[in-house]
């Protein structure tokens, strides 16, 4: 099992309230990710992060913002939760030496916006 | 730009036949390719990857993949599928410019008794 951790593991929030998505890990990765996942299964790089204090928009528009104050933190922060929201969130890292180092994933947080 | 397709949504294959789950892609240069399985309710799992060297790559699980430049595929393989097998699985590269992993649209593997 990997050592990256995501907090809560299910969330259902009202329309309109700000959430935060943590994501951890102890491997000391430079490199995370962010990935929302359709309910049909297809994965999208929302964010992602070289390092402290580095973060990048991914491949599909978001309306969720990211930090990286520390390395093991990447939380993911919504300021105000719409039913459009409602997806799976998936939290990934990976070595940054050399590009062809495998990702680890955390179990994933599934939120349903009301 | 980068990027890998897996034509099939679902495979379905009985329980010790032989599986196979497609993947073909499309990079400039040298590619790192990577097969993760997904079950439910669950992370993505890394399975194997490609970097270089032999063509046919072992993972976890039995699991192995071709590479097969020629036919720019990457096909994950099982000599004998097992019914906890089912699940879905998804092929990436990734990008070396960006060293962002893209993935693939996921195949749904069924695996019946």
């Amino acid at each position: 099992e990997a050592d990256i951790y995501q907090t809560p593991r299910y969330l259902v929030i009202g329309t309109g309230k700000k959430i935060t998505l943590e994501c951890s890990q102890t491997m000391g990765h430079d490199k995370m990710y962010w990935y929302q996942q359709d309910p049909g299964m297809e994965l999208h790089l929302i964010h992602y992060s070289y390092g402290v204090n580095s973060t990048e928009k991914g491949d599909l528009s978001s309306e969720s913002t990211v930090s990286r104050i520390r390395t093991e933190h990447f939380p993911l922060t919504l300021e105000s939760a719409r039913p459009s929201h409602t997806s799976q969130y998936l939290c990934a890292s990976s070595e940054s030496q050399g590009d062809h180092a495998e990702a680890f994933f955390g179990q994933g947080t599934r939120l349903t916006v009301v | 730009a980068q990027s890998v397709a897996q034509p099939e949504d679902q495979v379905n294959v009985a329980e010790g036949n032989p599986l196979t789950v497609k993947c073909t892609y499309s990079v400039s240069g040298n590619p790192y390719l990577f097969w993760y399985v997904q079950y439910p309710n669950r992370g993505l799992q890394f399975l194997l990857k490609y970097i270089t060297g032999d063509n046919l790559v072992k993972g976890s699980y039995g699991f192995e993949a071709e590479f097969n430049k020629s036919q720019t595929s990457f096909h994950l393989k099982k000599p004998s599928a097992l019914v906890s097998d089912s699940a879905l699985y998804f092929c990436a590269v990734r990008d070396r410019g960006t060293d962002k992993l893209i993935f693939g649209t996921g195949t749904r593997l069924q695996v019946f008794p």
